[in-house]
């Protein structure tokens, strides 16, 4: 297992398109976190699951954002009807349950809107 | 008021010189912290973790917490070109999604 893998790494899209991410975890981590990063900012919390449940949403995440981790394995995130507000790094990580070593993080996928 | 707050810089200093930086924190409930180093276009690695108020050392890197003041830093001795990127200071209470500062960009110069 060599770390958390997020496909695609770069994805440009035109303004009102559907987005879709995919995040693979390190396999013994039951729980994924998915964050967004802008220019100059750090990650901020969009979404985690531990296994297939959803447990926690942030404001940031709107209508238009929703995020599936089927069997409690890899993750998707998608983004409907994309603005240019939504142009960002998403980065997804992973943990063990109660990790107190942090999260361990994918490259990112850089999302431009244009 | 974000929960941690950190100082953007940019930082730029001498190759060999001793790097502070810093971050505050409002969340009282904080209890697990940590550094994250960020190289450009990649996604953050996990550098340092202190659990409560202290100290932890490892090799050139010292991360400190006082939870009395809600302060935490990190120091790099003898600081190298290769350190130049962006540190993130981070936080979560336990079984709370870890929240992260703005991040400072460092550059080290040969």
């Amino acid at each position: 297992d060599t770390g958390v893998s997020q496909d695609p790494r770069h994805k440009i899209t035109k303004r009102g398109q559907n987005v879709t991410f995919r995040c693979d975890p390190i396999s013994e981590h039951n729980r994924l976190y998915w964050y967004r990063q802008t220019l100059g900012q750090g990650p901020e919390f969009l979404t985690y699951f531990q296994n297939e449940a959803q447990l926690e949403k942030s404001r940031l995440l709107s209508d238009r954002f929703s995020a599936e981790r089927p069997k409690g394995s890899f993750s998707t995130l998608e983004i409907q009807r994309t603005e240019q507000g939504d142009s960002a790094m998403y980065l997804c990580a992973s943990s063990l349950e109660w990790d107190r070593y942090g999260y361990t993080f994918g490259s990112g996928t850089r999302l431009t809107v244009v | 008021q974000k929960e941690v707050e950190q100082d953007p810089g940019p930082l730029s200093v001498p190759e060999g010189a001793i790097v502070s930086l810093n971050c505050t924190y409002s969340n009282s409930a904080f209890q697990y912290f940590m550094w994250y180093r960020q190289y450009s276009r990649k996604g953050p690695e996990l550098l340092m973790y202190t659990y409560s108020s202290g100290n932890k050392e490892d090799g050139r890197f010292t991360a400190q917490v006082d939870k009395s003041s809600k302060y935490i830093s990190l120091f790099i001795r003898d600081s190298q070109p290769s350190d130049s990127a962006t540190y993130l200071c981070a936080a979560f209470a336990g079984n709370t999604p870890l929240v992260f500062g703005k991040g400072t960009r460092l550059s080290v110069i040969a």
